[in-house]
């Protein structure tokens, strides 16, 4: 089967820096989203990655390792704003999206 | 309109009750999709379209249908609503052909069935 895993939740304080895993399991591999979602909101698009290797975007960075079936999501000089969840989804080989369960990032000062 | 949008925002129904999610999108995009989110998973797929008048089905189709008379709509019904059909719905809509294939999504109606 097919499998999105990503850790239920982080906590982290602001100002510093976050690495959100992903690790996925699927029929063929045509590229890797993360979106962030707040609370009671639509999910928005972050980064997208298909070559092996490291995405910068900002505050935020996306890695992808295809022979590993890893990446991660870093975010730098953590805000309050960054409180949300993060979810990471897999493009399959029928270019359909796998979505894992999201990662709930909470923020302290 | 810019973008996505879907109606209603939220909505409790009682359970055996027939009920259209509606989705518009102003964007052109070709691709659509209908999606749930639960607490605790993933979206899931219920439905999508890759173009107007075809349709296909996700990985959680019972219980729905839809269809795509022309590229801007994409109305999800619930012919007889059960209460495991309690969730959020989302709607997204992408561009394949336009390079990267990124979904953009409405702000979700929040169904909840009795």
């Amino acid at each position: 089967g097919q499998n999105i895993d990503q850790p239920t939740e982080m906590t982290a304080t602001e100002g510093a820096i976050v690495q959100i895993n992903c690790t996925y399991q699927t029929s063929g591999f045509n590229g890797l989203f993360w979106y962030q979602q707040h609370a009671g909101e639509a999910p928005t698009f972050l980064s997208y990655n298909v070559l092996d290797g490291l995405e910068e975007k900002g505050r935020f960075s996306s890695f992808l390792s295809r022979s590993k079936g890893y990446s991660y999501l870093l975010l730098k000089e953590l805000q309050m704003k960054d409180s949300a969840s993060y979810l990471c989804a897999v493009t399959d080989s029928n270019y359909q999206l796998i979505w894992g369960a999201g990662t709930k990032l909470i923020i302290k000062p | 309109i810019a973008g996505i949008t879907q109606a209603p925002t939220s909505q409790i129904l009682a359970a055996g009750r027939r009920m259209t999610l509606r989705c518009t999108q102003d964007m052109r995009h070709n691709a659509m999709y209908w999606y749930r989110q639960d607490l605790g998973l993933g979206l899931r797929l219920i439905h999508y379209s890759n173009t107007a008048g075809t349709t296909g089905k996700g990985e959680v189709p019972d219980g729905y249908s839809v269809s795509r008379a022309n590229t801007d709509d994409f109305p999800l019904t619930l012919a007889s609503a059960v209460p495991s059909q309690t969730s959020v719905y989302f709607c997204a809509s992408s561009d394949p052909l336009g390079g990267l294939d990124t979904q953009y999504f409405g702000p979700g109606t929040r169904l909840t069935v009795l």
